[in-house]
């Protein structure tokens, strides 16, 4: 069983903060997706990562896939109270499984 | 809007009942998915469905059952129903053997058992 551990497990920050969350597993992926999910919605797809060591950026958010293709983070500069929510990872297996990461909830305060 | 649509949004029924959610994909997608999402237990998969068959099984209780019917809508059938069951379930849809299984979600059906 591929497990898939996220940390921290919530955050609180003020707005214009920096921050990063992490997403580590045992097992190798073949692709990782962040997902971004607001209350009572569907998650949202953020970016997908399939090369280890690559570094993809979303205006002001920025993912990096381990070399190793075990981890993964997320790291939100100068963070905005429209970052609220909880972010999955997610991990996809040859095998055509996808293991979810139990996610960080993120809060900004004005 | 993903393009994945279910109904119904919002379902209230009694301990022992039996429901079915529907799930229509996104259009072109062959793959669905189901998730349960209670407030203890994040996102659980519970199966993948790929243009009619069963392509992946995840948690899924005995009591459980889904469907992909030959239009790929998908249905997932709740029997014997617990309190413990109620939690949001999504269903999600990706592209023909989607090289990243990049996952395009709908907006859930929250099901509470009383």
């Amino acid at each position: 069983t591929q497990l898939l551990e996220q940390s921290p497990q919530f955050l609180s920050i003020q707005e214009g903060e920096n921050l990063t969350v992490y997403c580590n597993s045992s097992s190798v992926f073949s692709s990782l997706q962040w997902y971004r999910q607001e209350p009572g919605e569907g998650p949202v797809l953020l970016v997908t990562v399939v090369t280890g060591g690559e570094v993809k950026k979303l205006k002001r958010l920025t993912f990096q896939f381990g070399d190793a293709r075990k981890d993964s983070s997320l790291h939100i500069t100068a963070a905005q109270p429209g970052d609220t929510g909880l972010y999955l990872c997610a991990g996809f297996t040859n095998a055509g499984k996808s293991t979810f990461g139990d996610g960080t909830t993120l809060t900004v305060k004005p | 809007d993903s393009g994945v649509t279910q109904t119904p949004k919002h379902l209230i029924t009694a301990t022992g009942q039996r429901v079915t959610l529907r799930c229509s994909p996104r259009s072109g997608d062959l793959s669905v998915y189901w998730y349960q999402q209670s407030l203890d237990q994040g996102l659980q998969f519970l199966i993948q469905y790929y243009n009619g068959e069963e392509r992946a099984k995840g948690n899924i209780l005995e009591r459980f059952s889904a469907q992909q019917f030959p239009d790929l809508h998908s249905e997932l059938n709740l029997s014997s129903l617990e309190l413990g069951d109620s939690a949001l379930y999504f269903c999600a849809s990706s592209t023909p053997l989607g090289e990243y299984n990049e996952q395009f979600f709908g907006p859930g059906t929250r099901l509470t058992v009383l």
